[in-house]
Formats: C-alpha cells, structure tokens, sequence
C-alpha cells in the first residue's frame, strides 16, 4: 500500500516554462488536495478535489490548474513559471470530508520545485 | 484574518520533560475538526491527534494529548516524556466547510535537548 505518491520529488524550472506535477493515490479516497509550503510557513491550500471530474480553488489558485479524470489521480499543472511558485507541493487524500469527520489527509513525500 | 494562530516560532524542551504548543483558532461554525501534525526535517507530513468540536473529551493519543479549551478557541498539543526523535515542526490545522480541506498555522519548530 503506497499510500500518496507524488513525482517528482525535485524540479528546477526556467522562468516561463511549463510542468506538471503528478500526484496518484491507492487508498480509493475521494478527496484529494493540493498544497504548497513555502520555507518557514504552513501549508497553503491552491485547488482540491471531492471526486472524479470535480474540482475547486483553495486559497491559493493562480497561475495553477489542475483536473481528477479518475479517483487515483490529481495532477498540478503550472503554465508560465514564476521566481513566486518556488515552493515544497504537497498533494493529500482523505477518504472523508465531512466538517465532523476524523478522517486525516494523507501527504505525499512532497515536490520541491524552484524556478530561476 | 488568520483562522489558526501558533504564536510560538520555536521552543526548546529537556528530553524526558513535558511541553506544550498552543495554537488558537477563529471560527462561526459550530461544527469543525482540530488536527495536528509533525514534519520533522525529512519533510514528511505525519499526522498526530484530531479533536472534534463537539467531543465531550480531550483527545490522547499514546504520548499526546489536546488540551482543549472551547470557549476559549484553543486547541494546544501537550508531549509528555520528550524524545530526541520529537524534534520537528508542528502544526495545527483546522477543517471547516465542505470539502474536507484543512487550513493550517504556520508552525511550531520543537527542538529537544539531550
């Protein structure tokens, strides 16, 4: 069981370039989540997932956008890298949503991406 | 305005002692969930204890407990009997809303000293 899985786990980008992240889980869980980490600070929200073919922004969406084609899957695309994005992403699951609900995100191990 | 304060940057505590880190949160809704997680320095998320808003009882989890104060928005996590492997980031985290997603703090780095 692999849990979260996120490749890949560095990246460095030129300014204006383009990637995506990929994020697959194994645990059939609905919700699915993309964070970002910047040094020092908590986690930031930019979009998540309540199941296949339906997304949201969180907190943090621009110059992001991703899509869940099938409930293992939610991969992060950037489109025109900034210095800004540098980051650590973090992609998670839970098999629940509900506000009352004690069901964790899972993490991922994470991507450090920088861009120059 | 910030839905999960850790006013605490960092803090030092003797191996074998007890401490605590607080956090404070702000919220309408009567119905919300409070986590806590530890990144240690590998970066990895792990995730500790949750406490429900309408749990009648602090949340223990083997050496960590929530001491949780309703009326006052707080939901601090107590260690007891520090470890040397205790050393990392902590953070708080709220679900509140749909969607299950979690808003977190901005962290409590715990060194233990030997």
């Amino acid at each position: 069981n692999a849990g979260v899985t996120q490749t890949p786990k560095f990246r460095i980008l030129k300014i204006g370039q383009s990637m995506t992240l990929q994020c697959t889980q194994d645990m059939n869980h609905n919700y699915m989540y993309w964070y970002r980490q910047d040094p020092g600070m908590g986690l930031k929200l930019i979009y998540y997932s309540v199941g296949a073919g339906i997304t949201d922004k969180g907190e943090v969406p621009n110059g992001y956008n991703v899509s869940r084609s099938t409930t293992e899957d939610f991969p992060l695309r950037l489109e025109l890298a900034a210095p800004s994005q540098t980051s650590v992403y973090f992609c998670a699951s839970s098999a629940y949503g509900g506000v009352r609900n004690n069901s964790p995100l899972h993490f991922g191990n994470g991507t450090r991406l920088t861009v120059t | 305005a910030q839905k999960i304060t850790q006013t605490q940057p960092g803090m030092f505590v003797q191996e074998k002692e007890a401490v605590t880190l607080d956090c404070t949160y702000d919220t309408s809704d009567p119905s919300y969930g409070l986590f806590w997680y530890k990144q240690p320095s590998s970066g990895e998320m792990i995730f500790l204890i949750y406490q429900g808003s309408y749990d009648q009882q602090n949340a223990t989890e083997g050496r960590y407990s929530l001491n949780f104060q309703k009326a006052r928005k707080s939901a601090n996590l107590v260690i007891s009997a520090s470890q040397l492997g205790d050393s990392a980031m902590y953070f708080c985290a709220m679900r509140e809303g749909q969607g299950g997603k979690l808003i977190f703090g901005q962290g409590t780095e715990l060194s233990v000293k030997p």
